[in-house]
């Protein structure tokens, strides 16, 4: 199957720092999907982008499939930012989402 | 107005027993899912349905059998339930099939005792 792999799988950060997470992965996929799991284990949907790049306020993620990567940015960070992050993928034709291993994050102030 | 809601938050039980776990997804998604997420945080399907038809069936032993009376419920039923049955289940939802953002719920923590 599918090789979903995080990095780093650990991130410390200084409140007002910037960040990048990424994910590759080892096959092509149509479907990509980026998660936040806060401290109190809720998994929030932050985007689903299985090509190009889209933003939401301090986050982006952008996706080149050819390359099989994606990456998400965060900027100036804040405490309630910190949790665990994991990206998703389907390849073609498949119809299960597999996670990657995940980024723990914590950001101090 | 919670979008996709799990009851019970905590579940405790004893080895042997049986429980059931309860999802309702109020955003008229037609798809639902069960995820396993372990003691290391890795995130598995377990099962998903699309319509009230099952679609996924992952490699799950057969003493969790999920049912789905209608599209916005899908419930997990466990028998039996073991030591390694510890762990946070979550349902979730998204409208159109696997390739759609996915809803998650609050997750249940069950622990086998």
């Amino acid at each position: 199957g599918i090789q979903v792999e995080q990095s780093p799988p650990d991130l410390i950060l200084q409140e007002g720092a910037n960040s990048t997470l990424r994910c590759n992965f080892s096959d092509s996929v149509n479907n990509l999907q980026w998660f936040h799991q806060n401290p109190w284990g809720q998994l929030i949907n932050l985007f689903y982008i299985p090509s190009g790049t889209k933003q939401n306020g301090r986050l982006s993620a952008t996706t080149v499939a050819t390359e099989r990567y994606s990456l998400l940015y965060i900027s100036s960070s804040q405490t309630t930012d910190s949790g665990v992050y994991f990206c998703a993928v389907i390849t073609g034709g498949g119809n299960k989402l597999t996670f990657g291993t995940g980024t723990q994050l914590k950001v101090e102030l | 107005d919670t979008a996709v809601s799990q009851t019970p938050k905590y579940l405790v039980t004893q080895m042997g027993n049986d429980k059931s776990i309860k999802c309702e997804q109020n955003l008229g998604h037609d798809t639902m899912y069960w995820y396993k997420q372990d003691s290391k945080k890795f995130l598995k399907i377990m099962f998903s349905y699309n319509n009230k038809e099952l679609i996924i069936n992952e490699t799950v032993p057969n003493r969790f059998s999920p049912k789905s009376p209608d599209k916005a419920h899908l419930n997990l039923h466990i028998n039996s339930l073991e030591l390694g049955d510890s762990a946070v289940y979550f349902c979730a939802s998204s409208q159109g099939g696997v390739n759609s953002p996915l809803h998650f719920g609050n997750g249940t923590r069950l622990t086998v005792t």
